[in-house]
């Protein structure tokens, strides 16, 4: 089942910009991570932020995580045409199984 | 370094055909297997995972099922496929709990239409 709910479901932004989007959760988890889809490809992992973290950052990633709002933000700095893709949150509740949201499409145009 | 493959990376196959699409792990000792399914413009839903060999969970009712015969090897099956089987098929594992490497690693997929 689904957890995650991703907002906005669709982002279209310049290049050099910042690609921001969000995800909700409903319980309580271990921790939270981030995954980026290429158009037809498998899932790559960015991020993983535990729930006793607040912010954590990857070269241009930024995750927050507000657990007594149940969200989360994953923060694109700087983006480029390769960012183009579809980012899924996924929660890690205690039983080691993924839940996705529905994802976040990113379009970047140069 | 770990590494898993997927195969096949496309497949048309007519209605009540059999299916298996099979996954291998490598680099790696006892991980834990999963099978997603993604439907068009769709987040990932959790059909099986295996802690182990032989050890399968179900997440949904389905016309499907999975089988790990190794350690490294999870298959995904089906005696007789429906048209609401078509999809995109992702493979993933992960490390067992308690020994790090947090994070799922998914296989490059195989896009199955049932026609």
């Amino acid at each position: 089942s689904q957890q995650g709910e991703e907002d906005p479901q669709a982002l279209s932004i310049q290049e050099g910009e910042n690609a921001t989007m969000n995800c909700s959760y409903k319980t309580s988890i271990n921790n939270l991570q981030w995954y980026r889809q290429n158009s037809g490809r498998g899932l790559v992992h960015l991020i993983l932020i535990r729930s006793n973290e607040r912010e954590k950052h990857s070269g241009r990633l930024r995750v927050t995580l507000d657990t007594s709002k149940k969200s989360s933000s994953l923060l694109i700095t700087a983006s480029r045409a390769a960012d183009t893709a579809s980012y899924f949150c996924a929660t890690d509740g205690n039983d080691y199984k993924l839940s996705f949201g529905a994802g976040t499409t990113v379009t970047v145009r140069a | 370094s770990q590494t898993i493959h997927q195969w096949p990376a496309t497949l048309v196959q007519p209605v009540g055909s059999p299916l298996s699409l099979e996954c291998t792990v490598e680099g790696t000792s006892n991980p834990n297997l999963y099978w997603y399914r993604q439907a068009a413009g769709r987040g990932l839903q959790l059909l099986f995972y295996s802690v182990g060999i032989g050890q399968i969970s179900s997440e949904v009712p389905q016309n499907l099922s999975a089988s790990r015969p190794q350690d490294r090897q999870f298959i995904l099956s089906s005696k007789k496929l429906l048209l609401s089987d078509s999809g995109f098929y992702l493979c993933a594992w992960s490390a067992p709990p308690g020994q790090g490497g947090y994070g799922y690693t998914f296989g490059s997929g195989t896009r199955l239409t049932v026609v």
